[in-house]
């Protein structure tokens, strides 16, 4: 089985740019989570997504935002880029049950310049 | 809240030298635990993973045994090798519907092996 793709892996943007970046699960997977990973804050939760609905949300600003599509690939936002938003920003997938065991893509690292 | 502590790093050790790095996380709910791992450039991989009190979960030479009463998940390896050099998170993820998705992640810890 394929693993989780995250497209693109590297991207640069200036302040106050808005990016998009993508993330497809393992196949059958409905569940896909973001998390964002700064040597600062360490991995910090974003959203997850099941059914194209957003079922849980971290504590961070709306400039965040996600989706998720019938095929369950996602996609997560951010608008209004800041400095601080340099980061790798990691997709995981998994069935969905809560509990249930995690797998990471290879992540996207954004720096804002 | 729900936190879980690593040891702090880096770490270095000598190639066959032991492994242990500590991991404990708070006792709120019945968690799942999980060791995962992180080499340069990469995404997270799962190492192990434990469901319950005194589970043990295994794989490639590592071990780490769900212990409830010392809340701990502590990770071992009884000869590292040159290619173990990485990142280790230590990461638990609660039962009930409010923690779709989300998992709670360690500090990490740097592991790195010298020949």
């Amino acid at each position: 089985k394929a693993g989780v793709t995250q497209t693109p892996r590297y991207l640069i943007k200036t302040r106050g740019q808005q990016v998009t970046l993508s993330c497809s699960p393992i196949s059958g997977h409905r569940s896909v989570s973001w998390y964002q990973q700064t040597p600062g804050q360490g991995l910090q939760f974003l959203f997850e997504y099941f059914s194209e609905t957003q079922r849980n949300k971290g504590n961070f600003p709306g400039r965040f935002s996600g989706r998720q599509f019938s095929n369950s690939r996602s996609e997560m936002n951010v608008s209004t880029l800041e400095l601080g938003d340099s980061a790798l920003y990691l997709c995981a997938s998994s069935g969905g049950e809560v509990q249930e065991t995690q797998y990471f893509g290879p992540g996207t690292r954004l720096l804002v310049l | 809240g729900d936190s879980v502590t690593q040891m702090e790093g880096p770490v270095t050790l000598s190639e066959e030298a032991f492994l242990t790095i500590n991991c404990t996380y708070t006792a709120t709910g019945y968690p799942s635990l999980f060791w995962y791992v992180q080499y340069p450039g990469e995404g997270l991989q799962l190492l192990l993973k434990a469901t319950k009190a005194d589970d043990k979960g295994s794989n490639k030479g590592f071990e780490a045994t769900y212990r409830k009463e010392t809340t701990s998940f502590h990770l071992e390896k009884g000869s590292v090798q040159v290619s173990d050099s990485a990142v280790y998170f230590c990461a638990r993820h609660n039962a009930g519907g409010t923690s779709y998705g989300k998992l709670t992640f360690g500090q990490g810890t740097i592991l790195t092996v010298h020949p």
